[in-house]
């Protein structure tokens, strides 16, 4: 059954900068999917990458996937404090269960 | 307005009691799942349905029950064998399309 990491799972950061979550996955997974989630808050949906070398980017966010590698990331550019947030990714398994990582709980620092 | 409407917002139940939180969606999806959230945790799946009439258990099914019924309502029932029932719970339908989600705001369940 597919299984998915994520790391870190807390980031605390400087606005202005730069860093990426990683999201690895365990056994063979052709979609993969980033949420947010804000305190107290319900997830909504930031990506889906549904192919080998796809790359999404919304204003500060980019991510992408590598399923060779079975990996996806999520890039963010230039931090402001508006991205602290928790970030899931998920993917789909062969029974169509969806998987969840942990969540990376990123928190930016004015 | 399309989107999952989950109810109640907060519940308090008591020990022993069974409640059920509703989950509507007009979205026309297929597929709906309900997941459980511990504080600072991920999200477990406890049930799942792919079409009306069918449903599947996920990762923490015991003391949870659900009905598919209708293609719009996929409600969950916690019952009074669940252990440890305090959490957020999030009910989600899945676009065939991409598989992506889409969730209610949540059911806030606290046992006193």
């Amino acid at each position: 059954e597919l299984k998915v990491e994520q790391n870190p799972l807390f980031l605390s950061m400087q606005e202005g900068k730069n860093y990426t979550i990683y999201c690895n996955y365990s056994t063979t997974s052709d979609r993969l999917y980033w949420y947010r989630q804000d305190p107290g808050k319900s997830l909504e949906s930031l990506f889906v990458l549904l192919s080998n070398g796809a790359v999404k980017q919304e204003g500060r966010l980019m991510a992408s996937l590598d399923t060779k590698a079975r990996l996806s990331t999520l890039h963010i550019t230039a931090a402001v404090h508006d991205l602290s947030a928790t970030y899931f990714c998920a993917g789909l398994n062969r029974d169509d269960k969806i998987i969840f990582g942990k969540g990376t709980r990123l928190h930016i620092l004015p | 307005d399309g989107g999952i409407t989950q109810s109640p917002k907060y519940l308090f139940r008591k020990e022993g009691q069974n409640v059920t939180l509703s989950c509507e969606q007009n979205l026309n999806h297929d597929a709906m799942y309900w997941y459980r959230q511990d504080p600072g945790q991920g999200l477990r799946l406890i049930y799942y349905s792919q079409i009306v009439n069918d449903f599947q258990k996920g990762d923490i099914a015991e003391g949870y029950s659900v009905s598919r019924e209708k293609k719009e309502s996929f409600p969950l029932t916690v019952t009074s064998a669940q252990k440890n029932p305090t959490a957020f719970y999030l009910c989600a339908s899945r676009w065939d399309f991409t598989g992506e989600l889409f969730f209610g705001e949540g059911s806030r369940l606290t046992v006193l």
